[in-house]
């Protein structure tokens, strides 16, 4: 079965410093990848994805995550953090074969605290 | 609506009740997932309708439980004889066409049985 693990539970940084959380899978096909983020009191919604084309994906405020297959990882990134970026940050797979399915499995999420 | 809309937003049931939670998905989209988010974890996949069929109910922990969108636009996840291992979130999210595509998710339902 498919499993998406981030091995960072819990984070926190002092703001200005650099995030890198991790994100490992297991499968061995073709997948689309996504990282979600849930601010305090919110919804989650998308921060970036990737499909296919350059393993190196730009997402909203700053972040941007690599794709290297061979680790069959999807590490999430940014230079420097803010306070607002407080938040839970969940990484997840959507393996296809035969076509794209139909469901997102998550890990389960790294809480990333940023003091000012 | 702007977004996706559950309600209620918490809901406190005694075991072995009956409930159910309701989904309001962004107008004119096609899919709509329903995940279970427990304390500490990631949401876990229940179920997918597309328009009104249900796809996917692989994630379904129980035949106690049960999801319904008969018009493919508002749905209920209903909950019967509910247990305290059902204690979690509820999310319900919605997209234009289908999961690899960006889900818009609700706020949840925040079940707790006691």
């Amino acid at each position: 079965a498919q499993s998406v693990s981030q091995h960072n539970h819990h984070v926190i940084l002092s703001e200005a410093a650099s995030l890198e959380l991790g994100c490992n899978y297991s499968y061995g096909g073709t997948v689309n990848l996504f990282w979600y983020v849930q601010y305090p009191g919110q919804h989650l919604q998308l921060l970036l994805k990737y499909f296919s084309g350059d393993p190196l994906v730009k997402g909203i405020k700053g972040f941007e995550a690599e794709f290297i297959k061979s680790k069959f990882s999807f590490n999430l990134r940014k230079p420097s953090v803010q306070w607002s970026d407080t938040a839970e940050y969940f990484c997840a797979v959507n393996a296809l074969y035969g076509g794209a399915t139909n469901k997102l499995i998550f890990g389960t999420g790294t809480l990333l605290a940023v003091q000012p | 609506g702007a977004g996706v809309s559950q309600s209620p937003r918490y809901k406190v049931a005694k075991r072995g009740q009956d409930v159910a939670l309701r989904c309001d998905p962004i107008s004119g989209h096609v899919s709509l997932f329903w995940y279970q988010q427990a304390l500490g974890q990631g949401p876990e996949f229940l179920t997918y309708f597309q328009n009104e069929a249900q796809l996917d109910k692989s994630g379904l922990p129980s035949d106690r439980f049960f999801a319904e969108r008969p018009e493919g636009s508002v749905s209920t996840l209903k909950i019967q004889r509910t247990q305290q291992e059902d204690s979690a979130v509820y999310l319900c999210a919605s997209s234009l066409r289908r999961a690899n595509e960006k889900l818009f998710f609700g706020s949840g339902t925040q079940l707790s049985v006691l």
